[in-house]
């Protein structure tokens, strides 16, 4: 069975400074994709990073990277330069190989950008 | 690229109507699209996944005569609510994956998400 946990239901940070949301996830797949996404108060989900569980590097996209490590089976969200905007909930999710359809989400973080 | 359109954003409606929603994947074909419920402050909860061509497959526990879904095109999928109730209140959340073809994030088969419709049966 595949299970995605995020502990941290808030977290706070100062504007322009860096945060980690955290994300550990449990599958005995091969192989899997791990997901981050934004939802702000409007509601839309808005992708962010993908991370390949086979990809060698850690993933990044402009102030998003993603700190993979696949022997701690954790996929946390690193968000550097953090803007008022950031402020929103996020969900970490994960594809399996064999239901690859399906993806299973953590209960997410809400995040609080402080001025 | 990657953009979904859900319509409408936001619906108010009678108990014992119905009331039909829409998900658009604009920029690319989507065999496969997913309609998820979402209660306030709560994660993603799938109810479908929706084939184009042929019958959706319900997650169990999900009433498939109450919740209908159509995919007649690579492009669209629709979620109809029959016979709304208060119970039926929330926010649907649509999402599309594209066929895995191209580079990129097509590759990756990632699900990209509509805006969500928040309905509320009276």
């Amino acid at each position: 069975a595949q299970k995605i946990t995020q502990t941290q239901p808030g977290m706070f940070v100062q504007e322009k400074e860096a945060v980690t949301l955290d994300c550990t996830y449990d599958t005995s797949d091969p192989s899997y994709g791990l997901f981050w996404y934004k939802q702000p108060s409007s509601g839309e989900m808005i992708f962010l990073i993908y991370q390949g569980s086979y990809d060698q590097q850690n993933a990044t996209e402009g102030r998003y990277s993603l700190n993979f490590q696949k022997a701690r089976k954790s996929a946390n969200l690193v968000i550097s330069a953090s803007q008022l905007g950031d402020s929103a909930m996020y969900f970490c999710a994960m594809r399996g190989e064999y239901n690859f359809n399906k993806f299973y989400f953590g209960s997410g973080t809400k995040l609080n950008v402080k001025p | 690229g990657a953009v979904v359109s859900q319509h409408p954003s936001r619906v108010i409606c009678k108990s014992g109507t119905s009331v039909k929603i829409e998900c658009r994947s604009l920029d690319f074909q989507a065999t496969t699209m997913f309609w998820y419920r979402q209660f306030p402050k709560k994660s993603l909860m799938l109810m479908a996944t929706s084939n184009e061509g042929s019958k959706a497959t319900y997650e169990q526990g999900v009433e498939k005569d109450k919740f209908l879904i159509n995919h007649a095109s690579l492009t669209l999928s629709t979620l109809t609510v029959t016979s709304a109730h208060p119970e039926d209140s929330s926010f649907y959340i649509c999402s599309a994956r594209d066929l895995g073809l191209g580079t990129g994030n097509l590759a990756k088969n990632i699900q990209y998400f509509g805006a969500g419709t928040r309905l509320s049966v009276l």
